[in-house]
């Protein structure tokens, strides 16, 4: 599965759009970006995936841009309850298991 | 609630010992995955099983780990004679394989283990 590098850390204010980047530079054409995210001593939880269009569902927004490489996660009006790490993974299309890193570290604040 | 358990929530064992953890997951869901993910790291991937057949072993699973899922239901993670690094939060996940391709996985709240 193909790398992914992502900021360590990140703050948004509360009501204001939080985006989150991904670069994918390798990605593979059959792979998917999937986007969770882990709330302090919880386990991760799913948000969104895609392979090359645009995705939005009720949490987020998945913009994938036209050539694979990178992707940006949005959360139209971050909350509190949005502080967490965002992981962006990258599974091929035939894959079993999640390959996480270490993430994005997202502070909302008032 | 729907979703993926796991217990015991935590657990303190003291070296050596031997401890067993259990998932259940979302019912009808045929993959069953285990993670486990230290302080400030991402999960890393143990092993997987499709209904009751362990598909793949990470080399992090090493002989005092093993995992069964016997009837393609719930699962079990047993660690023998612990070791402090062993020390982790253990999670489970669980998916759906069908004719769609990539099925989220949808993990538990985990194990906490801390081995003294």
């Amino acid at each position: 599965d193909a790398k992914t590098t992502q900021p360590t850390s990140m703050d948004c204010a509360e009501g204001r759009a939080a985006n989150l980047p991904c670069n994918h530079s390798t990605i593979s054409g059959n792979e998917y970006v999937y986007w969770y995210r882990q709330i302090h001593s919880q386990g991760p939880q799913y948000i969104i995936h895609g392979l090359k269009n645009n995705e939005t569902n009720e949490m987020a927004s998945l913009i994938i841009t036209e050539d694979r490489k990178s992707s940006t996660l949005i959360l139209p009006h971050a909350t509190l309850r949005d502080t967490a790490v965002y992981y962006c993974i990258v599974r091929g299309g035939t894959a079993s298991k999640l390959t996480f890193g270490t993430g994005t570290r997202l502070q909302v604040t008032l | 609630d729907t979703g993926v358990s796991q217990n015991p929530r935590h657990k303190i064992t003291k070296r050596g010992q031997n401890v067993t953890f259990r998932c259940d997951p979302i019912s009808e869901h045929n993959r069953l995955y285990w993670y486990r993910q230290t302080l400030g790291q991402g999960p890393e991937f143990l092993t997987y099983f499709q209904n009751e057949a362990q598909l793949e072993k990470s080399r992090l699973l090493s002989d005092r780990f093993s995992a069964e899922r016997p009837k393609g239901s719930f699962s079990t993670l047993e660690i023998q004679r612990t070791e402090q690094g062993d020390s982790a939060m253990y999670l489970c996940a669980s998916s759906l394989v069908s004719g769609t391709p990539n099925s989220p996985l949808h993990f538990g709240n985990g194990t906490r283990l801390t081995v003294t």
